[in-house]
């Protein structure tokens, strides 16, 4: 069965500081991989897909992530987080031909500090 | 715009007792879904239906079921409400045609207290 782990948990960082959340996934074949965003009290918003072409994928608010298929990973990444990006950020994947629901990781909550 | 709205947002119940949580949404997707989200676990999947009458077990499914009698609506039901059951539940929706390969739309949540 597919799974996702993401390392950090809990990420405390001040404002303008380089942000870079971890994500691996355990499936060998062709995986759709997505990163979304839940601001406090708020629902799951898409920052960022992946399916297939250029590894390195933009998203929304400045965020990137770069999937490299031979360690299995899709991190998250933006070079100067402000404020505002406190939220919790939660890695998905999407893997198997007819699969459609996507297994989430456990999270990791980033607060910023000003 | 197209939505996903959740009912009810907040709702206490006690043990024992049958609970049913709306889901609707108006994207017209054949997939919908239902996640629970609890701290430490990030989302686990409930349920899930492909299509009109048809519907599918998640990894945490045990004392829940859905029904799918239209495209718009899968319903969340609790047969009988367990404290080990409270928890924020999402919604969410999905469509795999062309160039959309099955990004999630998500409701705003409801969140479910048994005590």
């Amino acid at each position: 069965a597919q799974s996702v782990s993401q390392h950090n948990h809990h990420v405390i960082l001040s404002e303008a500081a380089s942000l870079e959340l971890g994500c691996n996934y355990s499936y060998g074949g062709t995986v759709n991989l997505f990163w979304y965003v839940q601001y406090p009290g708020q629902h799951l918003q898409l920052l960022l897909k992946y399916f297939s072409g250029d590894p390195l994928v933009k998203g929304i608010k400045g965020f990137e992530a770069e999937f490299i298929k031979s360690k299995f990973s899709f991190n998250l990444r933006k070079p100067s987080v402000q404020w505002s990006d406190t939220a919790e950020y939660f890695c998905a994947v999407n893997a198997g031909t007819g699969r459609r629901a996507l297994t989430f990781g456990s999270g990791t909550r980033l607060q910023v500090q000003p | 715009d197209a939505e996903i709205t959740q009912s009810p947002r907040h709702k206490i119940t006690e043990t024992g007792r049958q609970v049913t949580l709306a889901c609707h949404q108006t994207w017209n997707h054949n997939n919908m879904f239902w996640y629970r989200q609890d701290l430490g676990h990030g989302l686990r999947l409930i349920h899930y239906s492909y299509g009109v009458h048809d519907t599918n077990k998640g990894e945490v499914s045990d004392g829940y079921s859905v029904s799918r009698s239209n495209t718009e609506d899968l319903p969340l039901t609790l047969e009988s409400a367990a404290s080990s059951q409270t928890s924020v539940y999402f919604c969410a929706s999905s469509e795999f045609k062309g160039a959309n390969t099955g990004e999630l739309f998500f409701g705003e949540g409801s969140r479910l207290t048994v005590l």
